[in-house]
């Protein structure tokens, strides 16, 4: 099973900050989801990122891919309170070449809190 | 849709008591999952199904605990006899297909004295 590192583990800032947080691993993944879960409640998925180098944006937040597939970051941008959660990237690894069996490796996440 | 629907929501229970944890997944999905989660593990894949088929329950801890799907709209995971270290949150997930979102339920805290 491949490792997916998550930094940092915990971040508090203030609203209408920026900020960055990382998910690495060594090995490469066919692609990338990011999560967001808020207390008591299930994972809800953000964005999945495809193809190597890929950028995708979702109003204030922007996900990056790496090109080698084996790294993503997630930028906020102008932070505000409702972005409080844990965000959790998790990789997706083709266990068989049909695609049909497959497994989802998460990350142990990020736990950010925005203060207003 | 109701969206994932688990049950119970908390579950406390003494050691070495069976607990049956249940899922109804969204209708029209073909994928299950059922996750643990806590603080020094993260969010850990247990097992998943594919139209009713387990695919890969290599992440099932140990033989205390089995998983079944009798059809495409039920599911449980039982825990005989349960331990403290259970002690997480358990969530089941759901999708269409598995390039797809999974659909996460509000998941059971299980609580083992």
């Amino acid at each position: 099973t491949q490792l997916l590192e998550q930094s940092p583990q915990f971040l508090s800032i203030q609203e209408g900050e920026n900020l960055t947080v990382y998910c690495n691993s060594s090995s490469v993944f066919s692609s990338l989801q990011w999560y967001r879960q808020e207390p008591g409640e299930g994972p809800v998925l953000l964005v999945t990122v495809v193809t190597g180098g890929e950028v995708k944006k979702l109003k204030r937040l922007t996900f990056q891919f790496g090109d080698a597939r084996k790294d993503s970051s997630l930028h906020i941008t102008a932070a505000q309170t409702g972005d409080t959660g844990l965000y959790l990237c998790a990789g997706v690894e083709l266990m068989n070449s049909g695609g049909s069996n497959y497994k989802l490796t998460f990350g142990k996440g990020t736990l950010l809190t925005v203060n207003p | 849709d109701a969206g994932v629907i688990q049950s119970p929501r908390h579950e406390v229970t003494e050691m070495g008591q069976e607990v049956t944890l249940r899922c109804k997944p969204i209708s029209g999905h073909d994928y299950l999952f059922w996750y643990r989660q806590t603080m020094m593990r993260g969010l850990e894949l247990l097992i998943y199904f594919n139209n009713n088929v387990p695919i890969d329950d290599s992440g099932m801890p140990e033989d205390r605990f089995s998983a079944k799907m009798p059809n495409a709209s039920f599911s449980t995971l039982k825990i005989q006899p349960s331990e403290p270290r259970d002690s997480a949150v358990y969530f089941c997930a759901s999708s269409k297909h598995w390039r797809d979102e999974q659909y996460f339920g509000p998941g059971t805290r299980l609580t083992v004295t």
